[in-house]
């Protein structure tokens, strides 16, 4: 079955300092990955995907289809960053079904 | 444009009574999902519309279903209510439903059954 794992709950650092969020798939297919993420008060949006190739607010993403994960990347963060991430796939073409991990919520310190 | 619209947003309902949520998609959109979120369980799927036809369902128990009308708009419903059904409940909807395609979430239905 598809699963995605983040195994962090909780992730706080200090601003200015790197940042990495953990995503480990489980999926024998070619999945394609997503983060989302949830500021306070706000709705789920999406902050990218694996195959844009992009960096979004300063993250970045790369699938690593033989560690099967898809962890985000920031080298310094910013108060703002604070919020809900969330790691999710879906397994098909023709599908709007996501398969989301549990989150991580990450803080940041000033 | 305007996003993803549910209603209600907030509402308590009583253990063993029935709910029924709506969810209007963007325009243009003709996929839409549902996921529940709880504190415990994170964001589940529930199912998936494309064109009035369930095309996706998630594995809950059949007193949650769903439809989607022509104009896309589409509800759910909760029968026999529990108190673990107690959950935010997400709409989501995107152009085709397919990879690719971005996917929009609403604001969310807050249910809260006593």
């Amino acid at each position: 079955a598809q699963r995605v794992t983040q195994p962090e709950k909780l992730l706080s650092v200090f601003k200015g300092a790197p940042v990495e969020l953990k995503c480990n798939y489980s999926y024998s297919g070619s999945p394609e990955l997503f983060w989302y993420v949830q500021y306070s008060r706000q709705r789920l949006q999406l902050l990218l995907r694996h195959i844009s190739r992009e960096s979004i607010k300063g993250f970045t993403a790369d699938l690593n289809k033989g560690e099967t994960s898809f962890h985000l990347k920031k080298p310094f963060a910013q108060e703002e960053d604070s919020a809900m991430y969330y790691c999710a796939l879906t397994y098909s073409s023709n599908t709007g079904k996501l398969i989301f991990g549990q989150g991580t919520t990450l803080q940041v310190k000033p | 444009k305007a996003g993803v619209t549910q209603t209600p947003r907030y509402l308590i309902k009583t253990r063993g009574q029935q709910v029924t949520l709506s969810c209007s998609p963007i325009s243009g959109h003709r996929s839409v999902s549902w996921y529940q979120q709880t504190p415990g369980q994170g964001l589940q799927f529930l199912f998936e519309y494309f064109s009035e036809t369930q095309r996706n369902k998630g594995n809950f128990p059949g007193r949650f279903s769903g439809r989607q009308f022509s104009n896309s708009r589409s509800e759910m419903n909760v029968s026999t209510l529990e108190l673990g059904d107690s959950a935010l409940y997400l709409c989501a909807s995107s152009r085709e439903g397919s990879s690719g395609n971005t996917i929009y979430f609403g604001e969310g239905s807050w249910l809260t059954v006593v």
